[in-house]
């Protein structure tokens, strides 16, 4: 069974600081993993999607790396903002056929002013 | 575009009653998504729709639980009856196929109380 897991749990950082929030996943038969933000009581924004063939993606201050073979993701992110506080998740698909998202539990940004 | 559109955004009912949410996915959209998010277990899929048929529902937690999609612009998830466990928030996401660039895009999401 696909695990997936995200750390730190939580960060905190000062502004303008860049940062990486790491996503691990124990079977890398994945089709496509899936980065997305959610601020509370809010639903979820996606951010980027990689495909399992691509190795990154880059979307304004925000870039994923993916390394298929180690189970391993990482989001970018440039030149934090306050804004950026929220929590962000990761998800992959397996390559089974079956299209369901499996997400990791997330890591709670905090950007300080 | 509107994005998804879900209904209730929040509902607040006594354990026993029947729970009803509404989804709308965004227009051309052919997959459909019901998940369920709660402290305990995360986000974690309940069923899934390819062009209006059910194509997975093997996260439906038991018999109580129901899903249908008639038309390609309209689902429910059905509760019946509800029971404090099923408190959480259940979001509705839509994608165009599903191949392996197919983003998933999530509606506001419901938050479900039981009591």
């Amino acid at each position: 069974k696909q695990e997936v897991t995200q750390i730190p749990a939580a960060l905190s950082v000062p502004e303008g600081e860049n940062l990486v929030l790491n996503c691990s996943f124990t079977d890398s038969a994945i089709y496509n993993l899936q980065w997305f933000r959610q601020d509370p009581g809010k639903g979820l924004t996606s951010l980027l999607l990689i495909q399992s063939s691509q190795r990154e993606q880059t979307s304004g201050r925000l870039n994923a790396s993916l390394d298929k073979s180690s189970g391993r993701s990482t989001l970018y992110i440039a030149a934090s903002q306050p804004g950026d506080s929220a929590t962000y998740l990761c998800a992959v698909i397996m390559d089974t056929g079956r299209r369901a998202l499996t997400f990791g539990s997330g890591t709670r940004l905090q950007v300080q002013p | 575009d509107a994005g998804v559109i879900q209904s209730p955004r929040h509902e607040v009912t006594e354990m026993g009653q029947e729970v009803t949410l509404r989804c709308k996915p965004i227009s051309g959209h052919n997959s459909l998504f019901w998940y369920r998010q709660t402290m305990m277990r995360g986000l974690e899929l309940l069923i899934y729709f390819n062009n209006n048929v059910p194509i997975d529902d093997s996260g439906m937690p038991e018999d109580r639980f129901s899903a249908k999609m008639p038309n390609a612009s309209f689902s429910t998830l059905k509760i019946q009856p509800s029971e404090p466990r099923d408190s959480a928030v259940y979001f509705c996401a839509s994608s165009f196929g599903t191949g392996p660039y197919n983003e998933q895009f999530f509606g506001p999401g419901t938050r479900l109380t039981v009591l």
